[in-house]
């Protein structure tokens, strides 16, 4: 059974960083390009970025609200998947989903991000 | 802000038939295929259709996409109480860099 636990979530100030993990288990992670998406209070779905396996360059895209503020990075020999978030703004304010592949096709349960002063 | 429009609400009585359109573009539902989530109240979204029209194992066949153009569609037929939901719809984009776009959301009410 595919599996998708994220944690380090929490409140946070204007401006702060936070680094939120996700640990897989149930299929071959490296093999897998693995995201991000999040979902701020009451309202839509929101793609940030991916990265994809290794084997495939393990390059990142990331969408322009997010870019030069988060990095997706992964740990396949911890099965772990992470975004790293710096100068986060009240519009951060969001619970934040990592997902596989290009399908985007499993989700983890979520944790929530808040900034606020 | 999403680049794919959806109606923000549908609705209908057990047993019927609901449809709900998605509107995209040439860059994205234009080239890409389309997937569909479903997401139950306070719970992680859920991939409901991918490639336009499959199905993931265990959904049952009573969810149904198409496809046609720029746009796309999910029905639900035989809708019932349990899929009272929000849906989105969702695509690559492959202008500027390949981005995942999805739609604006469409909250079905089980009336």
């Amino acid at each position: 059974e595919v599996q998708l636990v994220e944690s380090g979530g929490g409140l946070v100030k204007p401006g702060g960083s936070l680094r939120l993990s996700c640990v897989v288990s149930g299929f071959t992670f490296r093999n897998v390009w693995m995201g991000w998406v999040r979902q701020a209070p009451g309202k839509g779905l929101e793609w940030l970025g991916r990265i994809k396996s290794k084997a495939d360059g393990g390059t990142t895209d990331y969408a322009a609200p997010v870019k030069g503020r988060f990095t997706i990075s992964r740990d396949d020999s911890k099965n772990t998947l992470y975004l790293q978030m710096s100068s986060l703004k009240t519009e951060d304010t969001a619970v934040y989903y990592c997902t596989t592949g290009e399908l985007v096709a499993h989700w983890g349960q979520g944790t929530l991000v808040t900034v606020s002063s | 802000q999403s680049v794919l429009t959806q109606p923000p609400s549908a609705s209908g009585t057990p047993g019927q038939r609901v449809t709900i359109s998605c509107s995209g573009g040439s860059s994205n539902i234009g080239s890409n295929s389309v997937n569909w989530y479903q997401q139950l109240p306070g719970t992680a979204p859920k991939l409901l259709i991918y490639t336009d029209n499959q199905r993931p194992s265990g959904v049952p066949d009573r969810f149904s996409g198409s496809k046609s153009g720029t746009s796309a569609s999910l029905a639900i037929s035989g809708l019932q109480s349990e899929d009272e939901a929000d849906y989105y719809c969702a695509a690559w984009d492959d202008s500027l860099n390949a981005h995942y776009v999805f739609g604006t959301g469409t909250k079905v009410t089980v009336l």
